[in-house]
């Protein structure tokens, strides 16, 4: 079964607006990644983050991490018509050998 | 810009037609990965290789088969398709070094009639 449950399912806002998603998992991870899709294409990565890490930013956004609600949300700050997209989160379980794992998204559209 | 690719880009086929989604890589990486996903939902993970030679089945139970004869090649087969196939199929891969992301290629539509 999936391990990642983004919420919320789809979220609409205007241009200059801040967006936030969150992402739930259940076992312990080595590291949780963000993704964004354009409809039809491939998944494009974002940012990572480890598990001793609480918080990360690379421009516009930001992610956090709290391993002992096993959660992280995204923040994309000042959106842009352009960041409309579906956006997944990925675990990378502790187990040596397993792949990540994706949950089922956000799609955010951001309207100008 | 991730050097991953994958042919074709869209495919329209009949019921029963074997077909070869093609996957290839220039980065050196060991590990690949098939995703499925439908339109507007999850990805899943229906197969994965840790170098060549090495392939293994993911939690989606899959009809396909694949093979890794070369490091940058894996290509995942049809045997004979079903309309319950057509979906979008994901390729990616990731490197040795701990901590590091996945790369996806664009994607194969697939389309079975």
């Amino acid at each position: 079964s999936q391990q990642g449950e983004e919420d919320p399912q789809a979220l609409s806002i205007q241009e200059g607006e801040n967006a936030t998603m969150n992402c739930s998992y259940k076992t312990s991870i080595n590291n949780l990644q963000w993704y964004r899709q354009n409809s039809g294409r491939g998944l494009v990565h974002l940012i990572l983050i480890r598990s001793n890490e609480r918080e990360k930013h690379s421009g516009r956004l930001r992610v956090t991490l709290d391993t002992s609600k096993k959660s992280s949300s995204l923040l994309i700050t000042a959106s842009r018509a352009a960041d409309t997209a579906s956006y997944f989160c990925a675990t990378k379980p502790n187990q040596a050998g397993t792949a990540l794992i994706f949950g089922k998204g956000t799609t955010l559209s951001v309207s100008s | 810009e991730a050097d991953i690719y994958q042919t074709p880009r869209y495919l329209v086929i009949g019921t029963g037609k074997k077909i070869t989604l093609e996957c290839s890589q220039t980065m050196g990486h060991d590990k690949m990965y098939w995703y499925q996903q439908d339109p507007g939902m999850e990805l899943h993970l229906i197969h994965y290789s840790y170098g060549v030679n090495s392939t293994e089945k993911g939690d989606l139970s899959s009809e396909s088969t694949v093979s890794r004869i070369r490091t940058e090649h894996f290509p995942l087969t049809l045997e004979s398709a079903r309309p319950s196939h057509t979906s979008q199929y994901l390729c990616a891969s990731v490197g040795t070094v701990k901590n590091t992301e996945a790369f996806f290629g664009q994607g194969t539509r697939l389309t079975v009639v």
